[in-house]
């Protein structure tokens, strides 16, 4: 059974990087169907996308955070990573990461069909 | 965000009630692969409908997906008081942007 697992950092300061890290296990990250990637919900707010990665290394990231964000991935670890620089207040969020499932049997997908328990990660001084 | 949904609806148990999802008029061709999420309080987000109207292996049939010109919908039928969560959608654009909805807190009486 698949799973993923988020880990880094719980308090991060302004102004510095928020990085972490998402752990598969109980499949490979190099399956050809799927993405990986990373979405956030703010305390008492909605989710919010960050970006995808596929294995092969192409991302796509929400225009809103693209110049702050980098998605990398490490299939020998089947890992892959987030980096939010820059960080602020409004950075504060639970961080999920998750697989998108994005084609199969010929037909195109795009949803989410697993994700991480998520973590909290707090922007303060 | 570029889908809209209402902040909140509610029915009472064994009613049918309907979430919508309506992207802007300016680009609601871009608009793709539509997707619904369940989220319950301190539970990890759970994929009800992809592809606008498919339901995942396990997800109960009284989940239903459908659009109508911009608008896309999420039917639940005979509400249970296990459905009261929140409920977000999602689509994929043609530029490979995915967006989520504002979400919807269902609240069931």
């Amino acid at each position: 059974q698949l799973q993923l697992q988020e880990s880094g950092p719980g308090l991060v300061k302004p102004s510095e990087t928020l990085s972490l890290t998402c752990t598969v296990s109980g499949g490979s990250i190099s399956s050809s169907n799927y993405y990986w990637g990373w979405i956030r919900q703010p305390p008492g707010k909605g989710l919010e996308w960050i970006g995808n990665i596929y294995f092969a290394g192409s991302t796509y990231y929400s225009p809103s955070l693209k110049s702050r964000v980098t998605i990398s991935v490490d299939t020998s670890k089947n890992q892959f990573s987030l980096r939010l620089t820059s960080v602020t207040a409004a950075d504060t969020a639970v961080y999920y990461c998750a697989r998108l499932h994005y084609y199969d049997s010929s037909t195109y997908l795009y949803y989410f069909d697993q994700w991480g328990q998520g973590t909290l990660v707090t922007v303060s001084s | 965000s570029a889908l809209t949904q209402p902040a909140s609806v509610s029915g009472s148990p064994g009613q049918s009630i309907t979430i919508s999802c309506t992207g802007s008029s300016s680009d609601i061709n871009d608009y793709y692969y539509v997707s619904w999420y369940q989220h319950r309080p301190g539970k990890v987000p759970k994929v009800v409908i992809y592809d606008v109207s498919n339901r995942p292996s396990g997800v109960s049939d009284r989940f239903s997906g459908s659009t109508s010109g911009n608008t896309a919908s999420l039917t639940i039928s005979g509400l249970q008081a296990e459905d009261e969560a929140d409920y977000y959608c999602s689509s994929y654009t043609s530029t490979s942007i995915l967006v989520f909805g504002g979400g919807t807190r269902l609240t069931v009486l």
